[in-house]
């Protein structure tokens, strides 16, 4: 089974207003990363947060991990049409060197 | 976006054949992978490397093949392909950063379609 769930599985918001994506995971992490899928097109890493940090900043984005519930969420501010696209988060494991995926959660910015 | 290139983009084939899916990236990463993913899915793990000679099979379980001949070379053989291998094929490579699980760089993938 999956390691990581994103929730919603699809958000419709306004230019301008802010999208907040959440993820769950079931085992131990290394770190938790966020990757952005535009259609048809292959994954982009956005940010990565270790399991000891528990918020992160980059641009307009905002991370927060919380290892006791294993869950993580990712905040985009006043977003832009241009951010519509699919935003996976990923896990790496304590063991190993498997990156694993959830099923995403499909963004649209009505502009 | 990173120096990862996958050919073909687009390949539509009958069933039977023998295709290959070629994978090279530009950065010297020892860690490369193969995703597969439907249309709106989650991302599947089929294969991966940890350097040259070295290949492991994923988390899915695939029909498919791969080599790791050079370090900047991964490609992906179906030695028959099926109507089931439909999918979106995703090679991925990472930097060689012990304990750290570095982010995994993407190509632009191969949209596979078996007639």
């Amino acid at each position: 089974s999956q390691q990581g769930e994103e929730d919603p599985q699809a958000l419709s918001i306004q230019e301008g207003e802010n999208a907040t994506m959440n993820c769950s995971y079931k085992t131990s992490i290394n770190n938790l990363q966020w990757y952005r899928q535009n259609s048809g097109r292959g994954l982009v890493h956005l940010i990565l947060i270790r399991s000891n940090e528990r918020e992160k900043h980059s641009g307009r984005l905002r991370v927060t991990l919380d290892t006791s519930k294993k869950s993580s969420s990712l905040l985009i501010t006043a977003s832009r049409a241009a951010d519509t696209a699919s935003y996976f988060c990923a896990t790496a494991g304590t063991g190993g060197f498997k990156t694993i995926f959830g099923a995403g959660t499909r963004l649209f910015v009505k502009a | 976006e990173a120096d990862i290139y996958q050919t073909p983009r687009y390949l539509v084939i009958g069933t039977g054949k023998k295709i290959t899916l070629e994978c090279s990236q530009t950065m010297g990463h020892d860690k490369m992978y193969w995703y597969q993913q439907d249309p709106g899915m989650e991302l599947h793990l089929i294969h991966y490397s940890y350097g040259v000679n070295s290949t492991e099979k994923g988390d899915l379980s695939s029909e498919s093949t791969v080599s790791r001949i050079r370090t900047e070379h991964f490609p992906l053989t179906l030695e028959s392909a099926r109507p089931s291998h439909t999918s979106q094929y995703l090679c991925a490579s990472s930097e060689p950063r012990e304990g750290l699980r570095s982010p995994l760089h993407f190509g632009n993938g191969t949209r596979l379609t078996v007639t």
